[in-house]
């Protein structure tokens, strides 16, 4: 069981150049979700998705986009990255709808220059 | 929106020292949740509480949901040096906006 895996683990960008981040689950849950975690800002909600084929905006959506391909799949994307955006991004999921256990990947690493 | 303010935000420690941190809310919460952060990885759920003045253990952690709604605290007794990470406080409210809030961290530090 590898629980939540994301992809990639580092990504360096210019600004402009688009991209997208993976994140997987193998533990059948309903809820995904993408935060950002920046210095002294704890994690900030992007966006999640309560059920398969269900996204809504979270706290600071702008400049992303997403994707619930399927149930075990909740992918990111930057279409025009901006250094703003150079933080570390960890997908999560949860059982149930906006479930409070959520379980965290490892977190990918992007910086913009 | 909500706030979470965490504290303190970084603690140097003595091996074998006990640990007390907290969290306290702009609103009531109905759930809390605290994290643990090791370098490099995403945050572990450490304990999660769901009613006021609830205690609950998992090893040397203590964890406690306050009376008021507004607060809840982190006790690690006796430290040991795989404590050291970012401690998160995280939750969540009754009211319109029903997803998980999270603190700024703690960091703990154990000096040699």
């Amino acid at each position: 069981n590898a629980g939540v895996t994301q992809t990639p683990k580092f990504q360096v960008l210019k600004t402009g150049q688009s991209m997208t981040l993976q994140c997987a689950q193998d533990m059948n849950h309903n809820s995904m979700y993408w935060y950002r975690q920046d210095p002294g800002m704890g994690l900030r909600l992007i966006y999640y998705s309560a059920s398969e084929g269900t996204t809504d905006k979270g706290e600071v959506p702008n400049g992303y986009n997403v994707s619930r391909l399927n149930k075990r799949e909740f992918s990111l994307r930057l279409e025009s990255a901006a250094p703003s955006q150079t933080s570390v991004y960890f997908c999560a999921s949860s059982a149930r709808a906006l479930g409070d256990e959520q379980f965290f990947g490892p977190g990918t690493r992007l910086t913009v220059l | 929106g909500q706030q979470l303010n965490q504290s303190p935000q970084s603690m140097f420690i003595q091996e074998g020292e006990d640990v007390s941190m907290n969290c306290t809310s702009s609103s009531i919460f109905n759930t809390w949740l605290w994290y643990k952060q090791d370098p490099g990885e995403g945050p572990v759920l450490l304990i999660a509480l769901y009613k006021a003045g609830e205690l609950t253990s998992n090893g040397r952690l203590t964890a406690q949901f306050g009376i008021t709604r507004k607060d809840s605290f982190l006790n690690i007794s006796a430290s040991i040096p795989s404590d050291v990470g970012i401690y998160f406080c995280a939750g969540r409210s009754n009211f319109g906006n029903e997803k998980l809030t999270f603190g700024t961290g703690t960091r703990l530090t154990i000096i040699p």
